[in-house]
């Protein structure tokens, strides 16, 4: 199984400014992962695909990158609506597994 | 967009089978894609417990393996799971949610609690 470690658990960010999220694969995904937003109470809502592929609809404000073992979720000029958590997800083999999550909260 | 909706029972008892259903909406199952459950215990990560293509093929998490079934209704355009034996871990939000052939997630539905206790 792979196992998927998030960086940092929480992050302190003010409006406006950038939030950059780490995700660590334990052996190599390739380029498929994918990461989630969720908000209390909500489902997960699909953010980026292939590493680097924003879903539709997703504001360009969201940039993925990475390949292999190491991957980042940019978020420029966060927004009131982008405190919320996020999961990346690798689907380079089975199981299908997701990071532990980190809380992106208003600094 | 692909909507889907759960349903099924808030509380189960201890040793007893969690059953659930996916109902989809604005897609019709038998075309393609794959369908997924996935959990989230209370203030905790997500875990991918299963999925089923159309066809009725299906890939499950070893850690659940042996507990987990995962079907597929065409004509009631609808998926399901049924988890037995369960017991207090299994306490968690579910949910459905489709996937592409790659195995990442694009649509899901709201979720819903099931509760394992006497």
């Amino acid at each position: 199984e792979i196992v998927m470690t998030q960086s940092p658990a929480t992050l302190s960010v003010s409006p406006g400014e950038r939030a950059t999220l780490s995700c660590r694969a334990s052996q190599s995904v390739n380029s498929n992962l994918a990461w989630y937003q969720q908000k209390p109470g909500q489902a997960p809502r699909l953010l980026i695909y292939v590493a680097s592929t924003r879903a539709i609809g997703i504001p360009a404000r969201f940039s993925g990158s990475g390949s292999g073992t190491e991957f980042t979720l940019t978020i420029n000029s966060l927004q009131s609506e982008d405190f919320a958590f996020y999961y990346c997800q690798q689907y380079n083999s089975w199981p299908l597994t997701f990071g532990g999550g980190t809380k992106v909260e208003i600094k | 967009q692909v909507q889907l909706q759960e349903s099924g029972p808030g509380l189960v008892k201890p040793s007893e089978t969690l059953s659930l259903t996916c109902t989809v909406s604005d897609y019709s199952i038998s075309s393609g894609y794959y369908w997924g459950w996935i959990r989230q215990p209370p203030g905790k990560g997500l875990e991918w417990i299963g999925s089923v293509y159309h066809s009725g093929s299906t890939y499950y998490n070893p850690s659940l393996k042996s507990r987990v079934t995962i079907s597929v209704d065409t004509s009631k355009n609808h998926f399901s799971l049924r988890l037995s034996s369960v017991t207090a871990a299994d306490t968690a939000v579910y949910y459905c949610a489709s996937s592409t052939p790659e195995d990442y997630f694009d649509y899901w539905g709201q979720g819903t609690l099931v509760t394992v206790s006497s």
